[in-house]
């Protein structure tokens, strides 16, 4: 089936790490991808992972994936005010060309 | 770098009136799709087209149509609109061939009816 789940919210103070979690249960699916949207704004592809890796890193980014738990996570270093966003974490099967998102975690940075 | 073209941002219509969003794809790309947000919710996918064949379709309404031209720009018709139809349209695209298949968004048209 096709289900991506995130928890809504995410509250950490400026300068922490932010990890966001994801799961999802397709273990069909080939690439996993990370999109941030501010508010009132369009998405962002932020990162991407294809199902065959472990981790990816990007700068204050890293993506780690578990695909026996179908678990993706996200790390943003040293989290500042302009990451507040709204993090939604999508997958896409590989014989499909549709993203299935999940409902997003809205992330809020706290001084 | 060109990003992906949608016109008009922003659109009210009435109910039960028709409306017809627009996407200009990243040049080069020959995939276009159309995503369907609404208030607080995740962009759900309506429908996508390569090479100007329907190639996927997701939870469009049958009030909808929509179809990629020649130079791969796409419409999305949509008819007797309700208040429920409120929401941000996004539409993506692609390139075939590149590893990823990733999709790039446009800004997307909110599209409020009253």
């Amino acid at each position: 089936g096709e289900d991506v789940e995130q928890s809504l919210f995410l509250s950490v103070r400026e300068g922490d790490s932010s990890v966001i979690n994801c799961t999802y249960t397709d273990s069909s699916s080939t690439y996993l991808y990370w999109y941030k949207q501010e508010p009132g704004a369009g998405l962002q592809l932020l990162t991407y992972i294809f199902s065959n890796m472990d981790m990816k890193q990007d700068q204050r980014l890293t993506v780690l994936l578990n695909k026996k738990d179908k678990h993706l996570s996200l790390r943003i270093a040293d989290t500042q005010t302009g990451d507040s966003a709204i993090y939604f974490c999508a997958e896409r099967y590989s014989s499909a060309s549709k993203i299935i998102f999940g409902p997003g975690t809205r992330l809020s940075i706290r001084p | 770098a060109a990003g992906v073209i949608q016109s008009p941002r922003h659109l009210i219509k009435e109910k039960r009136e028709t409306a017809t969003l627009k996407c200009y794809p990243i040049p080069r790309h020959d995939t276009v799709y159309w995503y369907q947000q609404g208030p607080g919710q995740d962009p759900q996918f309506l429908i996508s087209f390569y090479e100007k064949m329907q190639s996927d379709k997701g939870s469009i309404p049958d009030r909808f149509s929509a179809q990629q031209f020649s130079d791969y720009h796409s419409e999305l018709n949509m008819s007797s609109l309700e208040l429920g139809d409120s929401a941000l349209y996004f539409c993506a695209s692609s390139i075939t061939g590149t590893e990823s298949y990733e999709q790039y968004f446009g800004p997307g048209t909110r599209l409020t009816v009253t």
